[in-house]
This record gives structure tokens, C-alpha cells and sequence, in this order.
């Protein structure tokens, strides 16, 4: 089987760095996403580390390390805009399965 | 320009009532999803289409039918419908069957409520 954790909330204020964390338990492993939720809206795709390491896109950085089996999204200059549930996700090969398997989100709180 | 579109996007409906959620995508992928999302915003996987052939079935009540008469569209039947199956219900599509390095895109959804 497989399960993802990850905080259920987290506050910051404008401006700041918010890192949130995903730890994951796959039976086989075939890399990490995350995606963006805001209230009312859909799931958007912000990032897949298939390899170890930092991925970087604009304000937005992803990390992963497959030896912890733990990741994290790192959000710098945080923006209003930005408060959102935030998604890990894996897609486990182990039991062949063909889906993405998403964490409970965590509820990002950007307050000014 | 809606690259993937489901209708409608709010449903209200009684229980026991046989209800069609209709999803399109004009991004030329090859693979399809449906999820549900819950009140605690738990999104878990239904079914997984790739190229009309049907790829994932989780375990969901065989009230739920799914049907895509094309690459480009996949429906969601759902008969004698319960309170419980109120939720919000996203359509998805990857370019490929592992939808890691591009993502899925998602409909906005559609917000059933059952009374």
C-alpha cells in the first residue's frame, strides 16, 4: 500500500518562506508531485521530482530525497495569492498502479 | 480554449435519482481520470481511462459507470444516487499513462450534492 503525510495547516505572513512537507510510504517509488488548490478550484500541477534533489521554478521549489522517502515544497516571498491547499502526490509502481495517489493537503494561510 | 471541461458544474439532485456528469478535454491526451474529493478535501482516484481502454477501476459502488466513447471524452454515469456520494467530482487528463512530468490537468469540477 501506500500513504502520504503531510501538516493539515500552515500560516505565514507575506513576504516570508514557507517550506511543507510530505513524507511518503510506497511499496515502489516513481517520483513526487505537487499541486496547488485554491478554494472553489481545481488541482493545478507545480512540480514532479522523479530524481534527488531541487527543482526550482520561479518562487516555487521542490524537493526531494528518495533514501527518507521525504520531499518538500518550499514557497519563498510568499504572496496572498499564494494561500491554497498544497498536494503531494506519488504514483506508485509498486502495485501497478496507473493513478496518482494524493496526500490530505495542507492549507497554506498567507496573512499580510 | 478550456482544455478540460466538465458539465455541469453544480448538481443537485434527490437520492435514488440517476444522474451523467459529461468531461472533455481538447488537449489530445491520451490518458483520463475521474476523482471525488470529499468535505475534508481527500481527492482519491475512481477510474482511469487510456485511450478509451479502461486502465483503473478502484474500488467505488458499481452505482458509478463510467464511459468514454472517445480518447477525447469521458463520462460519469452514477445511478440511484445516496447522500453520500455528495462531493466534488474532478475530471483529469495526462499527456501519458504516468502523468509525472507535465501533470494532470483538471476540470473545475463538478459539486454534487444529493438530498
Amino acid at each position: 500500500g501506500q500513504s502520504l503525510e503531510q501538516p493539515s495547516e500552515v500560516t505565514a505572513v507575506e513576504g516570508a518562506i514557507v517550506q511543507i512537507n510530505c513524507t511518503y510510504q510506497t511499496s515502489g517509488f516513481y517520483g513526487l508531485s505537487w499541486y496547488q488548490q485554491h478554494d472553489g478550484g481545481a488541482p493545478t500541477f507545480l512540480s514532479y521530482n522523479g530524481l534527488d534533489g531541487l527543482e526550482e521554478t520561479g518562487r516555487f521549489s521542490s524537493f526531494l530525497s528518495r533514501s527518507d522517502s521525504y520531499g518538500y515544497l518550499l514557497l519563498q516571498e510568499l504572496q496572498m495569492k499564494d494561500s491554497a491547499s498544497y498536494f503531494c502526490a506519488v504514483r506508485d509502481l509498486g502495485t501497478g498502479r496507473r493513478a496518482l495517489t494524493f496526500g490530505s493537503g495542507t492549507r497554506l494561510q498567507v496573512q499580510p | 480554449d478550456t482544455a478540460v471541461s466538465q458539465t455541469p458544474k453544480y448538481l443537485v439532485t434527490q437520492m435514488g435519482n440517476d444522474k451523467s456528469i459529461k468531461c472533455e478535454q481538447n488537449l489530445g491526451h491520451d490518458t483520463m481520470y475521474w476523482y471525488k474529493q470529499d468535505s475534508k478535501k481527500f481527492l482519491k482516484i475512481m477510474f482511469s481511462y487510456n485511450n478509451k481502454e479502461l486502465i483503473i477501476n478502484e474500488t467505488v459502488p458499481n452505482r458509478f459507470s463510467p464511459k468514454s466513447p472517445d480518447k477525447a471524452h469521458l463520462n460519469l454515469h452514477i445511478n440511484s444516487l445516496e447522500l453520500g456520494d455528495s462531493a466534488v467530482y474532478f475530471c483529469a487528463s495526462s499527456q501519458d499513462r504516468e502523468g509525472l512530468n507535465y501533470g494532470y490537468t483538471f476540470g473545475s469540477g463538478t459539486r454534487l450534492t444529493v438530498v
